[in-house]
């Protein structure tokens, strides 16, 4: 069964510290993408990958960092640096960028 | 930059009313549109998408869109709602040359039986 799996569904961190948010797709797509949503704020995009090895900032890759290491793979990394890091956030693949996207379940995140 | 404008952040209808969600969008060449939604406690999905041809869209669940390029707009309809149409809307664009959508701010649809 085909699709995008994040862990954890929740997860839960004291502030200073660094959290890596996982995001895995079985669906052979190029593009992956992270989203963070906010209530009242729509999607808005963080970081993008077209290909593997490759990525680009997003709006607000501020405290943020990725890697694309596997086709399959986009782990998020909220850095001690991300000044407002408790949110919800979304991993997206698209076959390519002018595609629709798949979407995670996401991963809510607080920082306390 | 491309800018889309959802202009109904919250909408109430009983069940059997018609409905309709505004999208405009701020870029004026060729475009890919796109309507998602987002049911409780379940991923984000697409609903419906236009990329060219008969501007008017059909997508699941009874829901179509219609693109007006004059008018930069793709609003989303349904004849009649039902209550498990509750759920959050994504209206996205890609287009200007840029590879990543745009989304609106989403417009949260409650439906009451």
């Amino acid at each position: 069964d085909g699709g995008i799996t994040q862990s954890p569904k929740y997860l839960f961190r004291k502030e200073g510290q660094n959290v890596t948010l996982s995001c895995e797709q079985n669906l052979n797509h190029d593009a992956m993408y992270w989203y963070r949503q906010d209530p009242g704020q729509g999607l808005r995009l963080i970081y993008y990958s077209q290909i593997v090895n490759d990525f680009q900032k997003g709006d607000i890759a501020e405290g943020y960092s990725v890697s694309r290491e596997k086709k399959e793979s986009f782990p998020l990394t909220v850095t001690s640096a991300q000044k407002n890091p408790t949110a919800f956030y979304l991993c997206a693949s698209s076959i390519d960028a002018a595609y629709e996207q798949y979407f995670g379940p996401g991963t809510r995140l607080t920082v306390t | 930059a491309q800018s889309v404008s959802q202009h109904n952040h919250h909408v109430i209808l009983s069940e059997a009313a018609s409905l309709e969600l505004g999208c405009n969008y701020s870029y004026g060449g060729t475009v890919n549109l796109f309507w998602y939604v987002q049911y409780p406690g379940q991923h984000l999905q697409l609903l419906l998408k236009y990329f060219s041809g008969d501007p008017l869209v059909k997508g699941i669940k009874g829901f179509e869109a219609e693109f007006i390029k004059s008018k930069f707009s793709f609003n989303l309809r349904k004849p009649s709602v039902q209550w498990s149409d509750t759920a959050e809307y994504f209206c996205a664009v890609l287009g200007g040359g840029s590879y990543i959508p745009t989304f609106g701010r989403g417009t949260s649809l409650i439906v009451h039986p």
